[in-house]
């Protein structure tokens, strides 16, 4: 069975100070990648999406980044925070044949930035 | 872009009562997709509606697909507790973008 795992679950980081969300599916081959932020418990807003190693889509500018060094890992970056990065950052991942479309969801990241 | 509106923001029902929420795309779609969040966790995928004009129906629960393919909603007949969550329409048009509308958070008072 696929399993996705998103670490750290909790930080808090002072601003300026950079930032690496990590993410990894298990259990299947080339899925599409997600990183959402979800602000205040509201709405999610995705920032980058991937579909392929290497391959980065980005939808919001900002002081974040996304990579995907390997085909089940997916990371969540940036260099210097502010404190509009704080929020619940979610990763998920979906099938790119068959059921595609239906996201699976990690646990999620609470970032707080002081 | 692709825009998903949500509405009502919140809905505070007494149990029993139904419970609905709209939502709506400014491009047609081609699937929509509902998800649940329960307070402190993250979203669980509820069902697809890919048809238009489709519904379909999860015990208490009643999603609809419109006929263009631009709105969608999910009735929730005779609200329990265990309903208590946000729940999320995703529209996805012809990318792997899933963009989601801002949910609508449902409490229940017993």
């Amino acid at each position: 069975s696929q399993t996705i795992h998103q670490w750290p679950a909790t930080l808090v980081q002072p601003v300026g100070s950079p930032l690496s969300l990590e993410c990894t599916v298990e259990g299947t081959s080339n899925p599409n990648l997600y990183w959402y932020r979800q602000a205040a418990g509201r709405g999610l807003q995705l920032l980058f999406y991937s579909v392929g190693i290497g391959q980065i889509s980005s939808e919001v500018p900002q002081n974040l980044s996304a990579s995907r060094p390997q085909d089940r890992q997916f990371i969540l970056s940036s260099k210097k925070l502010l404190l509009s990065d704080s929020g619940f950052y979610l990763c998920a991942w979906c099938p790119t044949s068959g059921r595609a479309g239906e996201l699976f969801f990690g646990e999620g990241s609470r970032l707080t930035v002081l | 872009g692709q825009q998903v509106m949500q509405i009502p923001q919140y809905q505070h029902v007494q149990e029993g009562e139904d419970f609905t929420t709209y939502c709506n795309s400014s491009t047609t779609l081609s699937n929509i997709q509902w998800y649940k969040q329960r307070p402190g966790g993250h979203p669980v995928f509820l069902i697809q509606l890919v048809k238009s004009g489709e519904v379909k129906k999860q015990k208490r629960l009643t999603f609809q697909f419109g006929e263009a393919k631009k709105n969608s909603s999910l009735h929730i007949t005779a609200t329990q507790t265990t309903d208590v969550g946000t729940y999320f329409c995703a529209g996805q048009g012809g990318s792997e973008k899933l963009v989601f509308g801002k949910g609508t958070k449902l409490t229940v008072n017993p």
